[in-house]
C-alpha cells in the first residue's frame, strides 16, 4: 500500500459523459501527478500540481481538467468522453518535485 | 523533451536464471532514471531510482541497474529471478531542473514472466 487513495476503482460510462477522479495523496506529500496507461499510447503524464499550483502539463486535452484543493487532494475531470478515453489513470504523489513518486491502485475508466 | 525505449516488450526466463530488461534514453538535458514495477490489477511500485554518483544503482527484491552515460542506458538486471518478480517493469526518465523535473516519461514496459 503506497498511501496514495484513488476512487473510484472502476467506472463505467457512455460517451459524450463526464467524469471525476479523485486521488488523495499520501500525508505529507504536497505534489500530485496524474498520467494516462493505455494500451495505444502506454504510460503517459498528464498534469503535475505542487501545494495547489499547477506546475507542468503534458499531455492533456482540452476536454480534461484537474486541480488539487487546499486539504491537497486532486481531481481529474473527463468531459465529452470518447471511446479512446478508456484507460487507467493513475495519480502519483510526493513530497517535493524531485523526490520519489508514489502511485495510487489507479482508477480504470470504461466509456461504451 | 526526454524519451525512453524499451528494448523488450517480452522476457521469458526460467527461475534461478539471471535477467537484464534492457532500457536507453535520450535526452538534450541532464536526467534522472528509474525502474518501476506494475503486479497485475495494481499500481506502480519504485524499484530504484539514479540521480547521481555511483552509476551502479541497488533497488528493492534482488534487482540493480547501472547507469552508462556514453551509451543513454539504463538496464536493469537480476542475478537470479523469482516466479514472483512475473510482473511488468517500466523505465522511465525526467529532466533534473525547471519544468521537466519530477514529469516521468515512460518506456513502453518489459513483460518479465519468470517460468518455473
Amino acid at each position: 500500500d503506497s498511501g496514495v487513495t484513488q476512487t473510484p476503482k472502476h467506472l463505467i460510462t457512455a460517451t459524450g459523459q463526464r467524469v471525476t477522479l479523485r486521488c488523495s495523496p499520501r500525508s505529507g506529500d504536497l505534489s500530485v501527478y496524474w498520467y494516462q496507461q493505455s494500451l495505444d499510447q502506454g504510460l503517459q503524464f498528464l498534469i503535475q500540481y505542487y501545494n495547489g499550483e499547477e506546475r507542468a502539463k503534458g499531455n492533456i486535452l482540452e476536454r480534461f481538467s484537474a486541480q488539487q484543493f487546499p486539504d491537497l487532494h486532486s481531481e481529474l475531470n473527463l468531459s465529452s468522453l470518447e471511446l479512446g478515453d478508456s484507460a487507467l489513470y493513475f495519480c502519483a504523489s510526493s513530497v517535493g518535485q524531485d523526490n520519489e513518486q508514489y502511485f495510487g491502485p489507479g482508477t480504470r475508466l470504461t466509456v461504451t | 523533451a526526454q524519451s525512453v525505449t524499451q528494448l523488450d516488450s517480452q522476457v521469458p526466463v526460467f527461475e534461478e536464471a539471471p535477467v537484464e530488461l534492457r532500457c536507453n534514453y535520450s535526452s538534450s538535458v541532464s536526467v534522472y532514471l528509474f525502474w518501476y514495477v506494475q503486479y497485475p490489477n495494481q499500481g506502480l511500485q519504485l524499484l530504484l531510482k539514479y540521480l547521481s554518483g555511483s552509476t551502479l544503482v541497488k533497488g528493492i527484491n534482488g534487482f540493480e541497474a547501472e547507469f552508462n552515460k556514453s551509451q543513454t542506458s539504463f538496464h536493469l538486471r537480476k542475478p537470479s529471478v523469482h516466479i514472483s518478480d512475473t510482473a511488468e517493469y517500466f523505465c522511465a526518465v525526467s529532466g533534473v531542473r525547471g519544468s521537466t523535473l519530477g514529469r516521468l516519461y515512460f518506456g513502453r514496459g518489459t513483460q518479465l514472466t519468470v517460468w518455473p
